[in-house]
């Protein structure tokens, strides 16, 4: 079975860091992108970042951009995200997904890690 | 960035009626149109990807069309366990976006 978990979040002051982590299994890792998209209570969906299957090409949306990092490793079936600068704004059910093939367009998120909640608060 | 409207934001039917969902995008992304369905509580989970091909598992009372700039949800016949909230996205750009969301509720 094709699945996701993600770990680490929890509660941080405004301009701290949290390094989220997702655990992949059930599926050739290094083949897929994967991807983080986060919700805020109450609100919709908005995309993160992307990391493609080679990890060679990696995208984030502008409001994260310059104080996230995503990275993979292939090695243990994982990818992470590493937030800096954190901010209220940021509050937030963080989901790890697969994507449907290694690139970062053209294709579709399947399956949803559970998600895990980040609450930037002092 | 590539805008994508949902239409309603929020529907009330009841068990057994026809609903449909439309998503515009704001410009041509061709078939590169994806929804999703999250219950209460839940991750959301993928249902129709490249705008009419239903995911594995997925009843069939669910189908999507379109392409270009205008798309359609459908749900033929509408069950208990479809309370959710939908949301289209496209995979054609970078961002790639989501629409704003369709809480659907039973009546």
């Amino acid at each position: 079975e094709v699945q996701v978990l993600e770990s680490g979040g929890g509660l941080v002051q405004p301009g701290g860091s949290l390094r989220l982590s997702c655990a992949a299994s059930g599926f050739t890792f290094s083949n897929y992108a994967m991807s983080w998209v986060r919700q805020a209570p109450g609100k919709g969906l908005e995309w993160v970042s992307v990391i493609s299957g080679s990890g060679g090409s990696r995208y984030y949306a502008d409001s994260v951009k310059g104080r996230f990092t995503i990275s993979r490793d292939d090695s243990k079936n994982m990818v992470y995200l590493q937030m800096n600068s954190l901010r209220a704004e940021d509050t937030a059910v963080y989901y790890c997904i697969k994507k449907s093939d290694s690139g970062w367009q053209y294709n579709w998120f399947d399956p949803w890690g559970q998600g895990t909640l980040v609450t930037v608060s002092s | 960035d590539v805008q994508m409207t949902q239409s309603p934001s929020s529907l009330s039917a009841s068990i057994g009626d026809r609903v449909t969902i439309t998503c515009r995008a704001s410009q041509n992304i061709y078939r590169y149109l994806n929804w999703y369905q999250q219950k209460p509580g839940k991750a959301p989970t993928l249902l129709i990807y490249e705008a009419s091909t239903l995911q594995s598992g997925v009843p069939s009372t669910f189908s999507g069309s379109g392409s270009g700039t205008e798309f359609t949800l459908t749900i033929s016949s509408l069950q208990p366990g479809d309370l959710a909230t939908y949301y289209c996205q496209q995979s054609y750009n970078i961002p790639t976006t989501f629409g704003g969301g369709t809480k659907v509720e039973i009546k």
